[in-house]
């Protein structure tokens, strides 16, 4: 019964390609993130979607976008991919409210060669 | 801007207790998190502070004075399984939280 799922959980691909990063929540939450933790462990919010809206982007590359089907999902999609790029990616959930405890999935680890 | 600052890494003792100190300066402050975070793992949820004081719970406790900009989590009777790192992450009221770089804790027998 997992209650945050991504997939894939590891991602090795080549310079320049684009891929996709899946997150599904079966929590009935109303806000969905998603964050990159880089080699020094730091935890960086890149996106939320509340109710099919983003609500924040922290000035991240327009190389990734996120897409909301609906509200148990939010994927993110990476064109150009670039070196930098790797790092674990975290998605997580919340309901409505920001003081509300986020549950984070198991994270995908992106390797770019 | 947003700054939170906690240590990089401690040491402590099996059954001993350990304090992990975080000070933040936020624009926005609506609460403090703190998440453990074991090695290839996802982090997860251990205490919210809204107000000023200590909320215990079990082993765990975490303290937060807002006019100082401070706050701490309290680690009783540790256990080996306590070896994790511990990120602090402040609600600046925009449903999405700004995380310190973490404190990794490593617990010796």
């Amino acid at each position: 019964d997992t209650a945050v799922s991504q997939t894939p959980k590891y991602l090795v691909t080549q310079m320049g390609n684009d891929k996709s990063i899946k997150c599904e929540q079966n929590l009935g939450h109303d806000t969905m993130y998603w964050y990159k933790q880089d080699s020094k462990k730091f935890l960086k919010i890149m996106f939320s979607y509340n109710n099919k809206e983003l609500i924040i982007n922290e000035t991240v590359p327009n190389r990734f976008s996120p897409k909301s089907p609906d509200k148990a999902h939010l994927n993110l999609h990476i064109n150009s991919l670039e070196l930098g790029d790797s790092a674990v990616y975290f998605c997580a959930s919340s309901r409505a409210s920001g003081s509300d405890e986020q549950f984070f999935g198991p994270g995908t680890r992106l390797t770019v060669l | 801007g947003q700054n939170i600052d906690q240590p990089t890494e401690m040491t402590a003792t099996e059954g001993a207790i350990v304090q992990i100190n975080c000070t933040y300066q936020t624009s926005g402050f609506n609460g403090l998190f703190w998440y453990q975070q074991h090695a290839g793992e996802a982090p997860t949820f251990l205490s919210y502070n809204v107000l000023d004081g200590l909320e215990e719970k079990g082993r765990f406790s975490s303290f937060l004075s807002r006019s100082k900009g401070y706050s701490y989590l309290l680690l009783k009777e540790l256990q080996m399984k306590d070896s994790a790192s511990y990120l602090c992450a402040a609600n600046t009221g925009r449903r999405a939280l700004t995380f310190g770089s973490g404190t990794r804790l490593q617990v010796q027998p």
